[in-house]
């Protein structure tokens, strides 16, 4: 079956430091796999998707993940944190149609001036 | 009408009692999904529609719930005999066709007193 595991439910950082939020995934063929994110009281944007075109995924608000198949791993980084970046992160995989996603537990992420 | 539109924003009901909750998928989207956002259980699929057919309902936790799509377009997610562990933000995304991007609504949040 698939699963996602999103590790750390906080993550803080200061303002223009590196984001690194952290997604590992579990499926027996090769995955769809996406970030979403999530504002306060706002519904989940996607952030960018991996479809197995290209390894290195680049999304919106210069984020961007790459996919490890030999560590089953979507991390998401982005090499300056903005204060408007904070919010939570979902990680989440799909394999099969129809496409339902399979979300982890998310991460939330603080930014500090 | 450029999103993922639901309605109520916001419900509070007693429990035993009957809710509905409304989706308005993006125009010319035929794949609309449903899935819950809560404390305890964090994003879960709940249904998926392709047309006005589910051809996936696994998600769904018990009979209580029940979902229809009419005309392509607006869906209706019911839940009968609210218990308090129905209390979530249930979010509909809708998407061109299966394999495409889920883009998501605002949610409507519900409390069962």
């Amino acid at each position: 079956a698939q699963s996602v595991t999103q590790l750390g439910s906080h993550v803080s950082v200061s303002e223009g430091a590196l984001v690194l939020l952290r997604c590992n995934y579990s499926s027996s063929v090769p995955p769809y796999l996406f970030w979403y994110v999530q504002y306060p009281n706002q519904g989940l944007q996607l952030l960018l998707k991996y479809t197995s075109a290209a390894t290195l995924v680049k999304g919106i608000n210069g984020f961007e993940a790459e996919f490890k198949k030999s560590e089953t791993s979507f991390h998401l980084t982005k090499p300056s944190a903005h204060m408007s970046d904070a919010a939570e992160y979902f990680c989440a995989v799909s394999e099969t149609l129809p496409d339902k996603l399979i979300f982890g537990t998310g991460t939330r992420l603080q930014v500090f001036p | 009408g450029a999103g993922v539109s639901q309605s109520p924003s916001n419900k509070v009901t007693e429990k035993g009692k009957d809710v509905e909750l409304r989706c308005d998928p993006i125009s010319g989207h035929t794949a609309l999904y449903w899935y819950r956002q809560s404390l305890g259980q964090g994003l879960e699929f709940l249904i998926y529609f392709q047309g006005n057919s589910a051809p996936d309902k696994s998600g769904l936790p018990s009979d209580r719930f029940s979902a229809e799509r009419t005309g392509g377009s607006v869906s209706t997610l019911t839940i009968q005999r609210t218990q308090q562990e129905d209390s979530a933000v249930y979010l509909c995304a809708s998407s061109l066709g299966a394999g495409e991007t889920q883009y998501f609504g605002p949610g409507t949040r519900l409390l069962v007193l």
